[in-house]
């Protein structure tokens, strides 16, 4: 059982919208929906930002929007502003006999 | 508010064992799942363990046999015994909190780094 594969960087111009995606299998991503995603600025603690494939933690923007379709969770963030660059990561819930929780690769999120 | 604060990290010889702590406050700690995750410096995060409000436990292959998760509900403490540690074992280790009826952490420490170094 390896890691979810997410892109290594997607980058953005303020105000604009982008996804990332997190690409696991029917043991994880695309079995259950206990799919979540991470934020993770430098030098600090992952701070969660979307559980249950789409629902959001109190407190979080709500331009954080989360989706599933098959294998494949999706993190979009709309109206993209400077403070959103920082590293994300999804995980799952796993049927693996040798796993019970997986991260995904992780992503940087550049601001331009 | 919730709190999980690390303690225990530091410099250990490779084949060495180290304890770490993890002291929650801010909820009901005996009615968390818990789980450690490490992240080596510059790589992404890594599942090492979790524990059930039951105490059953549950490990990856790569960790398996040398670690151990427990938790001690009357000090609301979670702790993770390392043993046969491994410059691969090299990471800063969090603990962070279940969302309630899933498997997923919400809330995280700040994390304690661990280095497993001759």
């Amino acid at each position: 059982q390896s890691a979810l594969t997410q892109p290594a960087s997607v980058s953005g111009s303020p105000g604009q919208s982008i996804t990332i995606s997190c690409t696991g299998t029917s043991s994880d991503v695309g079995g259950y929906n206990y799919v979540s995603w991470y934020q993770q600025h430098p030098g600090k603690a992952p701070k969660l930002m979307i559980y249950d494939v789409s629902n959001r933690p109190s407190g979080v923007s709500n331009r954080f929007s989360g989706s599933k379709s098959g294998n494949t969770a999706s993190l979009t963030i709309s109206g993209l502003q400077a403070e959103d660059e920082a590293d994300y990561y999804c995980s799952s819930y796993t049927s693996s006999s040798t796993l019970l929780y997986v991260f995904g690769t992780g992503t940087k999120v550049t601001v331009l | 508010e919730v709190q999980l604060v690390e303690s225990g990290g530091g410099l250990v010889q490779p084949g060495g064992s180290l304890r770490l702590s993890c002291a929650a406050s801010g909820f009901t700690f005996s009615s968390y799942d818990m789980h450690w995750v490490r992240q080596a410096t510059g790589k992404g995060l890594e599942w090492v363990s979790a524990i059930g409000t039951a105490g059953d436990t549950y490990y990856p292959g790569s960790v398996k046999g040398r670690f151990t998760i427990s938790r001690e509900n009357a000090k609301n403490s979670l702790y993770l015994q390392m043993n046969s540690l491994r410059a691969g074992d090299t990471a800063v280790y969090y603990c962070a909190r279940v969302v309630a009826g899933t498997s997923q952490p919400d809330y995280w420490g700040q994390g304690t780094l661990v280095t497993v170094s001759s």
